[in-house]
Parts: C-alpha cells; structure tokens; sequence
C-alpha cells in the first residue's frame, strides 16, 4: 500500500515569512494529492489539492509542487500569518484498480505543526 | 449546502457500553469515510464505501466496530462492546463521483469526540 512521510513535524515562524511543509509518497501510481490544515479542536479542512497531471498550483498565499519522478510534494504558504497557525496534513490518493468512477482511499502523513510567531 | 454532520459531537459512556455514532454525508457525494484521530496514531482510516458498498474495512480495529451504510444519505460506525481505548474524535467524510468531478477532495464532518471511562 501507500506510504507517506512528512516533514518536518513542527515548524516555527515569524509572521511574514514563508513556511514550506514536504512530503514523500511510495506508490508511483496515486495521482492525487491533497493537503489539509486542521485547528486545535476542529475538523481536517481541504486548502489546495494538486493531480499527478499538474506540477504547481496556487491560491493566493498558498502553493503546492508536486515532482512525480522524486514522488514528493510540497506545501508553500507566503506571507504567514498568526490565523495560519494549525496542523497541517498531506495525503495521497491511491489510483483505483480500475477505473469505477468511484473513490479510493487517501493515505495521511503524520502532520506538521506549524506555529506562526508574532 | 450543509456539509458533512455527524452526531453526537460528544459522547461519554462507560466501558462495555454500545456507542453509536451517525454521519450523513454531503448530498450528491457518493463515497463515504470514517476516521479516527489520536494523539498516537494521528489520522487512521476505518473504512470506506462507494455507492453504500463497502470497500475496504481492513481498518477496522477489530470485530467489535461495525459500520453499515442503509443508504446514500446516512451512516453508521458501532463499538460494542466499548474500551477505554477507543476513546477518540471519530470523523466522517465524503467525496463525490470521481468521473467528471472536479475535484477528488473529502470534506470531513466536525467529528464525535468519544469519552469510553
């Protein structure tokens, strides 16, 4: 099955600087790649999501690169702010058996603390 | 659109006691997945279903947890008889139909936090 790692585990920094999270996956067939911020006492919440057919995406002050030859990604957050304190998880999707149409399971990494400082 | 809801978003209960924990997912989604989170072992995927099948359960911790899927509107996760270690937030998330869809993404649910004393 899938195997993913990310790192680091905890991440500080000062607000106004950039933040990069990375991960790692095994499986050269997932072709999906979300990452999710989570807020002490809240629910995992879906930021930006890349595909496997796709080498960078953007939304504002967020940015995910996704190198398939290394299978590793990355989460890039420009300009932090306090509100961007949280954990913050990557995931990959395993590519069904067959194509169903229907969805298969994500695969977490152990998530990354990141604590924007004032 | 409401999101994911799961009930109830608290649950105390004594050990050998049956829990019940209720998801509905988003209307039109047609995958569904329960989750638990702990501080140990992070994120951990029980089980999922497409289209109210079960697919994959090899998450499940054991025979005392159950899950059924009635319908494409509502779920259920069972422990019984309940332990203390299985005290834990019990997620649940959807996604939609994969052909065509733009996007593979799952929503979570606000969770259960599950007290088993």
């Amino acid at each position: 099955g899938e195997n993913v790692e990310q790192h680091p585990s905890t991440l500080s920094v000062q607000e106004g600087d950039s933040a990069v999270i990375k991960c790692t996956y095994s499986d050269s067939a997932s072709n999906y790649f979300p990452w999710y911020k989570q807020e002490l006492g809240k629910r995992p919440q879906l930021i930006i999501d890349i595909r496997s057919n796709v080498g960078e995406k953007k939304d504002q002050r967020i940015a995910v690169t996704l190198n398939k030859t290394a299978k590793h990604f990355s989460l890039h957050i420009t300009e932090t702010q306090p509100e961007d304190s949280a954990v913050y998880f990557c995931a990959a999707r395993e590519a069904p058996a067959i194509n169903t149409g229907t969805a298969s399971k994500l695969t977490f990494g152990t998530g990354t603390r990141l604590q924007v400082t004032l | 659109d409401a999101g994911v809801i799961q009930s109830p978003r608290h649950e105390v209960t004594e050990m050998g006691q049956e829990v019940t924990l209720r998801c509905k997912p988003i209307s039109g989604h047609n995958s569904l997945f329960w989750y638990r989170q702990t501080m140990m072992r992070g994120l951990e995927l029980l089980i999922y279903f497409n289209n109210n099948v079960p697919i994959d359960d090899s998450g499940m911790p054991e025979d005392r947890f159950s899950a059924k899927m009635p319908n494409a509107s509502f779920s259920t996760l069972k422990i019984q008889p309940s332990e203390p270690r299985d005290s834990a937030v019990y997620f649940c998330a959807s996604s939609e139909r994969l052909a065509g869809a733009s996007s593979y993404g799952q929503y979570f649910g606000p969770g259960t936090r599950l007290t088993v004393t």
